[in-house]
């Protein structure tokens, strides 16, 4: 199925820096989802966006859904060691593409 | 969130047996249930869609018959693997989705060893 394309592939921060990553696809979605999956665990839904310029936060964690409905960022503040794991997101129209993901390394 | 219930988290079979996972949506009805596999560091590859009550839609490439998916009720989707080879194991997972929701709630996955 249609995947979408994910950068950076991985990224490895300093405890306290801040952490951009973001999605595109040649398509556009009604929704847009942002997950962490830790090792041997299945995706936790961390934001979810349904409005093209929607900005949305979770805590340390901002997301937005782009004016085109193609792309959207997902931006950690303050990284800290607990921040590590993959992050996917994930668009949905007639069924969810996942993107690529995200391996985050902290470092203490 | 919703909470998705996946069993078991790890089984390990002989080649030639079948393993069934279960897939429980614990508070609210998932009309949609979606079954994913995941080779390690690579992202989610969906293998079928299930509906309650109807019969699965499978990925191109994904044989229907190797992988059989029942979403009996509004709360249960199980997924046996068919005699199952080496190459069947892998990470599977299953999602949920409610039909008003564009949320997807996944399971915490089973980690299948065929030896």
């Amino acid at each position: 199925g249609q995947q979408l394309n994910q950068s950076p592939q991985s990224m490895f921060i300093q405890e306290g820096e801040d952490v951009s990553m973001n999605c595109t696809s040649s398509s556009i979605f009604n929704t847009w989802l942002w997950y962490k999956q830790d090792p041997g665990e299945g995706p936790v839904l961390l934001i979810a966006l349904y409005k093209a310029g929607e900005l949305t936060s979770n805590g340390r964690l901002t997301a937005q859904f782009g004016i085109t409905r193609k792309d959207s960022f997902l931006n950690i503040s303050a990284s800290i060691p607990s921040d590590v794991g993959i992050y996917f997101c994930a668009g949905r129209f007639d069924q969810f593409y996942f993107g690529t993901g995200t391996s985050l390394t902290v470092i203490p | 969130g919703a909470v998705v219930s996946q069993h078991p988290s790890r089984v390990i079979c002989k080649s030639g047996t079948s393993v069934k996972i279960e897939c429980r949506s614990l508070d609210f009805q998932a009309t949609t249930m979606f079954w994913y596999r995941q080779f390690p560091k690579q992202s989610l590859m969906l293998m079928a869609t299930s509906n309650e009550g109807s019969k699965a839609t499978y990925e191109q490439g994904v044989e229907k018959d190797k992988f059989l998916i029942n979403h009996a009720s509004l709360t249960l989707s199980t997924l046996t693997v068919t005699s199952a080879h080496p190459e069947d194991s892998s990470f599977y997972i299953c999602s949920a989705t409610e039909v008003q929701n564009t949320e997807a709630f996944f399971g915490q996955g089973t980690r299948l060893t065929v030896v």
